[in-house]
């Protein structure tokens, strides 16, 4: 089965530091999707992306959040200025078409760790 | 609104039972609801999904769901566990303007006796 690629698997960083998780999503899906999962809590959606341009977004990726599609296949979520709380299992999603009957494609997940 | 939630946060049977793991949803219209397992330092893998055709759900590995509406209810079960399904596992709802907004319970975590 195809699969989405995400990298790096782990990510420590200073607070105030900017880091870019990295996304390959299966080629030829159309919608691209970030969830988060803080340790012990939900897994939450952060944002999805189509046609180059945020589609839906939760109140949690608020202005240090933003994300790109700077290639044919990369799918990037940065975050500007890492906060404590921002450690998480981050996960990069995507799908083919739209519609709430298409199932998702998920990475494996970067860790983060904010110190 | 859609939500799901997952009755236990951890589930021990041993090996060679049944395994039923527990979900029930809200969800303001016929909902489309999914089960996803994680593996240690795996991605998340569709199990299976229910979108309004038949109520009873088969999915890969041997686990099944049965969408019951009069309970709002979305029950995972297998007949017989084995090792390998030791995993986290997530009941989810999809839903959102765009219906492209998946909503996660808090998760299962399964662990298989020996």
């Amino acid at each position: 089965e195809p699969e989405v690629t995400q990298t790096p698997s782990h990510q420590v960083t200073q607070m105030g530091q900017e880091v870019i998780l990295r996304c390959v999503p299966i080629s030829n899906h159309l919608y691209f999707y970030w969830y988060r999962q803080i340790l012990g809590q939900k897994v939450e959606f952060l944002v999805s992306f189509y046609n180059n341009e945020i589609s839906e977004k939760s109140e949690i990726f608020d202005d240090q959040f933003s994300v790109e599609r700077p290639d044919g296949s990369n799918f990037t979520l940065k975050i500007r200025s890492t906060k404590l709380e921002d450690s998480a299992m981050y996960f990069c999603a995507s799908k083919i078409r739209q519609g709430r009957n298409e199932k998702l494609f998920f990475g494996s997940g970067t860790q983060l760790s904010v110190l | 609104a859609q939500s799901v939630t997952q009755l236990d946060s951890h589930v021990s049977v041993s090996e060679g039972t049944p395994v039923l793991l527990r979900c029930n949803y809200s969800s303001s219209y016929s909902p489309s609801l999914f089960w996803y397992v994680q593996h240690p330092n795996k991605g998340l893998q569709l199990l299976l999904k229910y979108t309004s055709a038949a109520t009873l759900v088969k999915g890969i590995n041997g686990f099944e769901a049965e969408f019951k509406k009069s309970e709002t209810s979305f029950h995972l079960t297998k007949p017989s566990a084995h090792m390998s399904d030791a995993a986290e596992y997530f009941c989810v709802v999809s839903g959102g303007a765009t219906g492209n907004q998946f909503y996660f319970g808090t998760g299962t975590s399964l662990t298989v006796i020996p």
